[in-house]
């Protein structure tokens, strides 16, 4: 099984302030045939179920602020949030969608500080 | 709207049986492979198992397999689990997920807790 390592597993931020999440995997998630790195971002808020903010490393889903930032190849991730606001306090999540079994990180607390 | 409401969680003694169901709503159901993942509290989330779009293709986690089965009837736009030989570790918030292409998870229901314990 390939292996998600978040860094950090939580972070106290002001609002205003750009936060970086950062996301390696015990293998390669780039795709030989073509060239996409298969790792997604989640956000889940207190109480509430994950919501999908990003696939293919880069990929912005629908409707997702452009404050979200996916970037990264291989083994090496992060989600980068622009100018936090206070409703992005939640947990983050990374998951790779290369194999099955597919794997989560084991999440990133975004925290007002 | 894409809705996915699931049911049939509560408090089940270890190595009973429960089954989950999701409804789905607001899309073509058939058209979409759908998964579950769980959480165990305070926990991160866990794939669990996926079915094809057709119901031809199962996949599982290892800790799950030969005790779960998914499922699903197109016609009533339902997914399942049957969850068979249930251990305190399945103790967790379980969640339909619908699963796009590549696959990602883009539509979640709200979660129904399965607590295993005697």
């Amino acid at each position: 099984d390939i292996v998600m390592t978040q860094s950090p597993s939580s972070l106290a931020v002001s609002a205003g302030e750009t936060v970086t999440i950062n996301c390696k995997s015990s293998q390669s998630l780039l795709s030989s045939g073509n060239q996409k790195n298969y790792l997604a971002w989640y956000q889940q808020k207190p109480g509430q179920s994950p919501k999908l903010l990003i696939y293919l490393a880069s990929t912005r889903e629908s409707g997702v602020p452009d404050r979200f930032i996916g970037s990264g190849s291989g083994t090496d991730f992060t989600l980068t949030i622009s100018s936090v606001q206070a409703e992005d306090l939640a947990d983050y999540y990374c998951q790779q969608h290369y194999s099955y079994p597919n794997t989560f990180g084991a999440g990133t607390k975004l925290e007002l500080k | 709207e894409v809705q996915l409401v699931e049911s049939g969680g509560g408090l089940v003694q270890p190595g009973r049986s429960m089954k989950l169901s999701c409804a789905a709503s607001g899309f073509t159901f058939n058209n979409y492979d759908m998964a579950w993942v769980c959480q165990a509290p305070k926990k991160g989330l866990e794939w669990v198992a996926t079915i094809s779009y057709d119901g031809s293709s199962t996949y599982y986690r290892d800790s799950v397999k030969g005790r779960f089965t998914i499922s699903r009837d197109n016609a009533k736009s339902t997914l399942y689990l049957q969850m068979d030989s249930l251990r305190s570790e399945d103790t967790a918030t379980y969640y339909c997920a619908r699963q796009r292409l590549h696959p990602v998870f883009d539509y979640w229901g709200q979660g129904v807790m399965v607590t295993v314990s005697s």
